[in-house]
């Protein structure tokens, strides 16, 4: 099984910062990796595919970078919506796996 | 715009099994996607459940596949989860989604309801 790692796990942040969470997998996944945002009482959302492809009606601000084993969420510009846990998900190899998540609180 | 709801019991006894099941709408069932069950524990994690494909195709989560049993209704464009044995560890909030058929990214999702395994 393939185990993905979050960093950090908690982030205060204050609006327009820059926020980078890192995602790191125990093996090789290629680009099979995507990005949610959760909300507090909300269902995960889809905000980037195969590591690097938006998602529609995403806002720009965030982007996506990584290969391999080494995986990059930034979020420009931090706007107070954007409080959330954010995970990420390889699909690469059977059973597909979640990372622990990133807190990113707003200060 | 695709929208999926679960429904199913919000109680289940330890030992029992936790049925629940996912109404799709404004897809079919039939589409090439794979149907998917996530779970989360109260103040945890996402967990990975398995997916289910149109064809009755299934892959599961290896710690729970001895317990576990999903499969479609395509008259009903729905699917369901079975899990037996349940135990306190398998209290959760339980989401259905919809994976793409390659890249399995998962662009929708229901809201979720909790289940509670308890006496």
């Amino acid at each position: 099984e393939i185990v993905l790692t979050q960093s950090p796990e908690f982030q205060s942040v204050t609006p327009k910062d820059k926020v980078t969470i890192t995602c790191r997998a125990s093996q090789s996944i290629g680009s099979n990796l995507h990005w949610y945002q959760q909300k507090p009482d909300q269902s995960p959302k889809l905000v980037i595919r195969y590591a690097s492809q938006s998602v529609s009606g995403v806002p720009s601000r965030f982007s996506g970078s990584g290969s391999g084993t080494d995986f990059t969420l930034t979020i420009h510009s931090l706007e107070a919506e954007d409080a959330a846990t954010y995970y990420c998900h390889q699909s690469s190899s059977l059973p597909w796996t979640l990372g622990p998540g990133t807190k990113v609180e707003i200060k | 715009q695709v929208q999926l709801q679960e429904s199913g019991p919000g109680l289940v006894k330890p030992s029992g099994t936790l049925s629940l099941t996912c109404a799709v709408s404004g897809a079919s069932i039939r589409s090439s996607n794979w149907w998917t069950w996530v779970r989360q524990p109260p103040g945890k994690g996402l967990e990975w459940i398995g997916e289910v494909f149109h064809s009755e195709i299934t892959n599961y989560n290896p710690s729970l596949k001895s317990r576990l049993t999903m499969s479609v209704d395509k008259s009903k464009n729905q699917f369901s989860l079975k899990l037996s044995s349940v135990t306190a560890a398998d209290t959760a909030v339980y989401y259905c989604a919809r994976g793409g058929d390659i890249s399995r990214a998962l662009d929708s999702w229901g809201q979720g309801t909790l289940v509670t395994v308890s006496s």
